[in-house]
C-alpha cells in the first residue's frame, strides 16, 4: 500500500489552462505539505495543514490555491498556468506535533510541464 | 539566499569504501537537521535526523555529524554499497513554531562503483 500517494504522476498541458493536483497519504499523520522541486532542483515548501487548517503559506503567487478537505487528502490547484510552474510537485505528510513532525513521508511527485 | 547548502553536485565512491556528504547552513536558529535519500522517479525518504543538542547520531551504516560552530553537518556511509546510490538532500528545520517547515539543499548525487 502507497503511504503517500499523487495523482497525476505527469502532467503536460498548455499556458493559461487550471490544473489540479490530489494528495492523498494513508499513514494516519494530521499534518501535509507541498513542495515545489525547480530546475535547479531545489526542493522548497509551498504549503502545509494541520488538521485541515493553513499553517505555512509561503510566497506562492495566489495562482496556486491548496485544498484540504480531510486529514488525509491536501490538493493543489494552480489557475492560468505559466511556463515557469513547470516543476516536480511533491506532497508530503508527517505528525503534526513535537519532534516527529520533522520526519516528513513524500509522495512520488507530480511531473508538470506547461507548454 | 540559500539558507542550506550542498556544495558537493556529485561524489563518486568504490563499493566498500566510505562515502561523505556534506552540508553547510548559514541560519542560526536552525536547530534540527534531516537526511533524504532519493532515486528517480520517486519522492525523497528520510534518512537519518540529529538533534542541535547532540555532535553525532547513528543508524546502523548512516551517521551523521553536527558541527554547530561551524554550521556544518555531515553524512557518512560506511560501508558504501551500490543500492545506496542516490541523490542525497540535507534538510534543516527551526524550533519553536516552525511547525514542519523543512529548508533543502539541492542535493548530491552518490555514485557507489560495484
Amino acid at each position: 500500500d502507497t503511504a503517500v500517494s499523487q495523482t497525476p504522476k505527469y502532467l503536460v498541458t498548455q499556458m493559461g489552462n487550471d490544473k489540479s493536483i490530489k494528495c492523498e497519504q494513508n499513514l494516519g499523520h494530521d499534518t501535509m505539505y507541498w513542495y515545489k522541486q525547480d530546475s535547479k532542483k531545489f526542493l522548497k515548501i509551498m504549503f502545509s495543514y494541520n488538521n485541515k487548517e493553513l499553517i505555512i503559506n509561503e510566497t506562492v503567487p495566489n495562482r496556486f490555491s491548496p485544498k484540504s478537505p480531510d486529514k488525509a487528502h491536501l490538493n493543489l490547484h494552480i489557475n492560468s498556468l505559466e511556463l515557469g510552474d513547470s516543476a516536480v510537485y511533491f506532497c508530503a505528510s508527517s505528525h503534526g506535533t513535537g519532534v516527529l513532525w520533522k520526519a516528513q513521508y513524500f509522495g512520488p511527485g507530480t511531473r508538470l510541464l506547461v507548454l | 539566499d540559500q539558507q542550506v547548502k550542498q556544495n558537493s553536485p556529485s561524489l563518486s565512491v568504490q563499493e566498500g569504501r566510505i562515502s561523505i556528504l556534506n552540508c553547510d547552513y548559514t541560519n542560526s536558529m536552525f536547530d534540527y537537521f534531516l537526511w533524504y535519500k532519493k532515486y528517480p522517479a520517486e519522492g525523497p525518504t528520510f534518512l537519518i535526523s540529529i538533534s542541535s543538542i547532540k555532535d553525532k547520531n547513528e543508524d546502523g551504516r548512516f551517521t551523521v555529524f553536527l558541527n554547530k560552530s561551524a554550521k556544518h553537518l555531515s553524512l557518512h556511509i560506511v560501508p558504501s554499497q551500490p543500492g545506496d546510490s542516490a541523490v542525497y538532500f540535507c534538510a534543516a528545520a527551526e524550533g519553536g513554531t516552525s511547525y514542519g517547515k523543512l529548508t533543502f539543499g539541492q542535493g548530491t548525487i552518490l555514485t557507489v562503483h560495484p
